[in-house]
């Protein structure tokens, strides 16, 4: 599709476990944003990539999280030994890196994560 | 730090009213972007509209409008004629400019719960 695409959509684990959430941004689109959503809150940023650059990791809760991007296009999200606070929708979302369209973000439709 | 703030957890409107939906936002920047992002029941967040702050005009996009006030840090949401698909969050957002046409973070505030009734 044209969309970011998430996967998977929901996913139900056990605290300790370790989980993976997999973006697909829109081809061509040179950032990736990935948000935490929790339950009637705001969303949280998490780590921001931008073409080669270094990421901005600065809203990674703690060092379980990591998140990488291979070739400047798929991003996954690893969370380590989950705990139940983690549970919440991730977000992720794409952008093209044209000023004229700054802030932008094409979201997609979100991993719900569930932590027993 | 930027901050964004929705005073207004939950609010409703008839349908075919006008509503306005509250924003603040805190900064020391002079160069930035503000938008509204819509997300529906089914969770998929949508740009409702963006403002550049250099520019005076209040951005329009076709029954959603902003009262966009610099001095004070407010950027209000106004939605005409309200629609039942209407019914959505609503969040207010903000990003620092860049010159160089790269961007950053897009800070998000909590939201508000917008109901369209019948």
């Amino acid at each position: 599709g044209a969309g970011v695409s998430q996967s998977p959509s929901n996913k139900v684990t056990e605290k300790g476990k370790d989980v993976e959430l997999r973006c697909d941004p829109i081809s061509g689109h040179t950032a990736l944003y990935w948000y935490r959503q929790s339950l009637g809150q705001g969303l949280e940023f998490l780590i921001y990539f931008q073409g080669n650059s270094a990421p901005d990791k600065s809203g990674l809760p703690s060092d379980r999280f990591s998140a990488e991007r291979t070739g400047g296009s798929v991003s996954t999200l690893t969370i380590q030994r989950t705990q139940q606070e983690d549970s919440a929708v991730y977000l992720c979302a794409s952008s093209p890196r044209t000023s004229g369209r700054s802030g932008e973000l094409f979201f997609g439709e979100g991993s719900r994560l569930t932590v027993l | 730090a930027q901050t964004v703030t929705q005073s207004q957890p939950e609010m409703s409107v008839q349908e075919a009213e006008t509503v306005t939906l509250s924003c603040t936002y805190d900064t020391s920047e002079n160069n930035y972007y503000l938008f509204w992002y819509k997300q529906p029941p089914s969770r998929q967040m949508i740009l409702v509209i963006r403002q550049e702050a250099y520019k005076q005009q209040n951005a329009t996009e076709n029954r959603f409008s902003v009262n966009f006030q610099k001095a004070a840090k407010s950027f209000s949401l106004k939605i005409s004629d309200s629609q039942l698909g209407d019914t959505a969050m609503y969040f207010c957002a903000f990003m620092i400019g860049n010159y160089g046409g790269s961007q950053g973070n897009l800070i998000f505030g909590k939201g508000t719960k917008l109901s369209v009734k019948p």
